[in-house]
């Protein structure tokens, strides 16, 4: 099967600096993106990776290592706002615009 | 502009009975995907079009599901014969060109309870 892991829940405060992790298990892989949730609402797309790296967007940076088959998103300075949840997706063939979505992580940001 | 609409927002239906949920893209978006989302998980791929063609189908559970886009714009995804289990939040998502790394902008979604 395919699937893509991800802690289930992050704690930080804001100001801080927290890391959600996403290993996937796919038959391809063509990139990896980030989501985020706000509880009842629609999910967002925040970043996008196809290469191995690095890529940054303000507050929010993208890692990706197609070797490990991981990738994780960083978030800085931590603001209340960032209270969500957060989902890491695969296209995981190269002749479908299918995503395949992980479990999701809730981060909450405490004062 | 406007973002991607769904409607109903809510739907309340009996067992056995047919739904149909509409999707209003984002003006000159060209894919449209369908997903279903439980609470507390991610996005469950269902089903996507390219202007009016169909293109994956891979993820509707069984035949009891379809989805049309007919003139390449608004979509319609029907279950018929409702059943309890179909309850779940049904999520519409558009994006601008058929390159697969083109952000999805997703709609507000249409919670579905099956009674």
């Amino acid at each position: 099967g395919q699937s893509l892991e991800q802690p289930s829940e992050v704690t930080a405060v804001e100001g801080a600096i927290v890391q959600i992790n996403c290993t996937y298990q796919t038959s391809g892989f063509y990139g990896l993106s980030w989501y985020q949730q706000h509880d009842g609402g629609a999910p967002t797309f925040l970043s996008y990776n196809a290469l191995d790296g690095l890529e940054e967007t303000g507050r929010f940076s993208s890692f990706l290592s197609r070797s490990d088959s991981y990738g994780y998103l960083l978030l800085q300075e931590l603001q209340m706002k960032d209270s969500a949840s957060y989902f890491c997706a695969v296209r995981a063939s190269y002749n479908t615009d299918k995503l395949i979505f992980g479990t999701g992580t809730r981060l909450q940001v405490f004062p | 502009g406007a973002g991607v609409s769904q409607s109903p927002r809510y739907k309340v239906t009996k067992r056995g009975q047919d739904v149909a949920l509409r999707c209003d893209p984002i003006s000159g978006h060209v894919s449209l995907y369908w997903y279903r989302q439980a609470l507390g998980q991610g996005p469950e791929f269902l089903t996507y079009f390219n202007y009016e063609a169909q293109q994956d189908k891979s993820g509707l559970p069984n035949d009891r599901f379809s989805a049309e886009r007919p003139e390449g714009s608004i979509s319609t995804l029907t279950i018929q014969r409702t059943e309890q289990r179909d309850s779940a939040m049904y999520r519409c998502a558009s994006s601008l060109a058929l390159a697969w790394q083109e952000t999805q902008y997703f709609g507000p979604g249409t919670r579905l309870l099956v009674l």
